[in-house]
């Protein structure tokens, strides 16, 4: 069965650095959905793209993230610099993005520590 | 504004039947989704509904009232590996996904 696939698993990192995730949907799925979840909280969308175009990505601290899809395939989340709140689960979802197949497939996430 | 509304924590008994509800207000509906996700990881998929009424699947069953804004998840037969939390999230007008903060479920034998 496909999967979207996440790296790292996890990350540890010092406040001020930068870090990179990176996230592969499953085949064919148009739409590609980066989020940050806080324990004990639901997934917060960070940036929706569609191909290669990001259609939604007003919750994203444009100051310290950035995120691209550069062939509409996989994609990359940056942060930098990281700061100590950015301590979180980052989940990577894909959907077809087509009439009813409104379903997200979850990657296993990346949680990031910065210390 | 947009709001989902789900109990933070519920206790339930091994073989028991337990009901999660959810409640919600958000700027048109396209569906509403119930998703499983276990301690550290990803969540997964349950259940979609977009029409009033109940849809079964196995063990787990999920109604949606659309005039009253209101779903519930129901799992029946529980067993250990239910233990998890249970995130409802509704579809808005814009097909953005409005997630509710999740329902600890704690199965005890």
């Amino acid at each position: 069965e496909a999967e979207v696939a996440q790296s790292p698993r996890y990350k540890i990192t010092e406040k001020s650095q930068a870090v990179a995730f990176w996230c592969d949907p499953i085949s064919g799925h148009a739409t590609l959905y980066w989020y940050r979840q806080i324990l004990g909280q639901g997934p917060e969308l960070l940036v929706q793209f569609q191909d290669e175009s990001v259609v939604d990505d007003s919750q994203l601290p444009k100051d310290r993230f950035s995120a691209e899809r550069l062939k509409g395939v996989d994609s990359t989340l940056k942060i930098q610099p990281a700061e100590l709140g950015d301590s979180a689960m980052y989940l990577c979802a894909s959907s077809p993005g087509t009439g009813d197949s409104n379903e997200q497939y979850f990657g296993p996430g990346t949680r990031l520590t910065v210390t | 504004g947009q709001n989902i509304d789900q109990p933070t924590e519920m206790t339930a008994t091994e073989g028991a039947i337990v009901q999660i509800n959810c409640t919600y207000q958000t700027s048109g509906f396209n569906g509403l989704f119930w998703y499983q996700q276990h301690a550290g990881e990803a969540p997964t998929f349950l259940s979609y509904n977009v029409l009033d009424g109940l849809e079964e699947k196995g063990r787990f069953s999920s109604f949606l009232s659309r005039s009253k804004g209101y779903s519930y998840l129901l799992l029946k037969e529980l067993q250990m590996k239910d233990s998890a939390s249970y995130l409802c999230a509704v579809m808005d007008s814009n097909y953005q996904l409005i997630w509710g903060a999740g329902t600890k479920l704690i199965i005890k034998p």
